[in-house]
């Protein structure tokens, strides 16, 4: 399996523009997560799917994110419009059962200038 | 505040030496977890806790989980250089499905 993955790796957008991150979790998992991490607040969780659907989105700092899963081996994490402060190293997580281990992607380095 | 907290915040240590990392959380919780992330990269799972257990072990990894004092500790014995990194203890609630609540880490630096 080639565990979770996510694109792109890095990206760097200005201010007010509109930013996709994209996650594609472990086939056969039915949870997924959406981390940010910054040096500030550390890791934070901003929503989560159960079988497609999203159980607890409180972590989601505003309306200028938001965040879908159409189906189960895709997941999308949007930011419009972009701003400095969103800046941060973003995850996406996924996991089975009800006792699990979570399985991280390789993270999105988003810089917005 | 965060469910989970580590204790100390940076630790720096001889290779050889053992590390021992705490995590303190607030509420009951039905498992807690151990993390761990190398720079610029992802965490990876290291080892789970249930609520009814008291030590696991998993290689150079002991855990112990404290249910009356909600704590937990991670111990890394002979460490290695290459066990420079951060470590996260994560804690999961039967009131939270599958979710999981992440302390600040700590910060493991081994000296060669």
């Amino acid at each position: 399996d080639a565990g979770v993955i996510q694109s792109p790796r890095h990206e760097v957008t200005e201010m007010g523009q509109e930013v996709t991150l994209r996650c594609k979790p472990i086939s056969g998992h039915n949870s997924l997560f959406w981390y940010r991490q910054t040096m500030m607040r550390g890791l934070e969780l901003l929503i989560y799917f159960n079988n497609n659907v999203p159980i607890d989105d409180s972590g989601m700092p505003e309306d200028r994110f938001s965040a879908k899963m159409p189906n189960a081996s895709f997941s999308t994490l949007k930011i419009q419009p972009s701003e400095p402060r969103d800046s941060a190293v973003y995850f996406c997580a996924s996991s089975s059962g009800l006792v699990n281990e979570q399985f991280f992607g390789p993270g999105t380095r988003l810089t917005v200038l | 505040s965060q469910q989970g907290e580590e204790d100390p915040q940076a630790l720096s240590i001889q290779e050889g030496e053992n590390a021992t990392m705490n995590c303190s959380y607030k509420t009951s919780i039905n498992n807690l977890q151990w993390y761990r992330q190398n720079s610029g990269r992802g965490l990876v799972h290291l080892i789970l806790i249930r609520s009814n257990e008291r030590e696991k072990h998993s290689g150079r990894l002991r855990v112990t989980l404290d249910t009356s004092k909600k704590s937990s500790s991670l111990l890394i014995t002979a460490s290695r250089a290459a066990d420079t990194a951060s470590y996260f203890c994560a804690t999961g609630t039967n009131n939270a499905g599958n979710m999981l609540t992440f302390g600040g880490g700590t910060r493991l630096m081994v000296k060669p």
